[in-house]
């Protein structure tokens, strides 16, 4: 079946660092992909929506200048979370529906990038 | 936006026994899914249901909906220790610009099945 992979699958990093989180269809294109949050013992979020070629669309209260989205190619969505805090520590997943196939309701999830800020 | 609201939160039960799980949400849908996620892990997608759809199979799983209560519910037959998880399910909304795969969440139930 499709596959979604992220990477990295863990990453620790300092205060007001900027982290940058890939997220790759494997075996489809993507023109749209998703990207969700969660916090512990909690429910996925989403942040966004990430489109090939133009500019993602971002839930109510999220930042956009905060979580930078870029979808490049048909294959690759990266979110970055910049200048990050402890309280963007989270589970960060991505999802892709599969690109020109009418009646695929369901989508593929990428396997999540922990991210933990010191 | 809508959102899902599982329940029980929490289940705790023996290997071979039932779990039903309930879900309620809150606006129009053109399917309801439901997903497991193992602690820590990515989500497993488990059954979609469509709107048109009252009752679904998928081996040990059994799905409802009733879109005139707006709940759904997920039946997991003859436990084992191995689907111990939490579960979600997953609304999609028909008004967004990307079709049904905008997904809303629910809270999730987290299910512990003991050997």
């Amino acid at each position: 079946g499709a596959v979604v992979s992220q990477h990295p699958s863990w990453v620790i990093c300092k205060s007001g660092t900027s982290v940058k989180i890939e997220c790759r269809s494997l075996d489809f294109q993507a023109t749209t992909m998703f990207w969700y949050r969660q916090f512990p013992k909690q429910s996925l979020m989403l942040m966004a929506t990430s489109n090939e070629g133009s500019k993602a669309t971002y839930e109510q209260g999220v930042e956009k200048d905060k979580f930078l989205i870029n979808h490049a190619s048909l294959t690759l969505s990266t979110l970055t979370v910049t200048s990050a805090h402890p309280e963007d520590s989270s589970f960060y997943i991505c999802s892709a529906p599969p690109h020109y196939q009418p009646g695929q309701e369901t989508q593929y999830f990428g396997p999540g990038t922990r991210l933990l800020v010191l | 936006s809508q959102q899902g609201e599982e329940d029980p939160q929490a289940l705790s039960i023996q290997e071979g026994e039932n779990a039903t799980m309930n879900c309620s949400y809150k606006t129009s849908i053109n399917n309801l899914q439901w997903y497991r996620q193992n602690s820590g892990r990515g989500l497993v997608h488990l059954i979609l249901i469509r709107s048109n759809e009252r009752e679904k199979h998928s081996g040990r799983l059994r799905v409802t909906l009733d879109t005139s209560k707006k709940s759904s519910s997920l039946l997991i037959t003859a436990s084992r220790a191995a689907d111990t998880a939490s579960y979600f399910c997953a609304t999609d909304d028909p008004y967004s610009g990307a079709g049904s795969y905008q997904l809303t969440f629910g809270k999730g139930t987290k299910l512990s099945v003991i050997p």
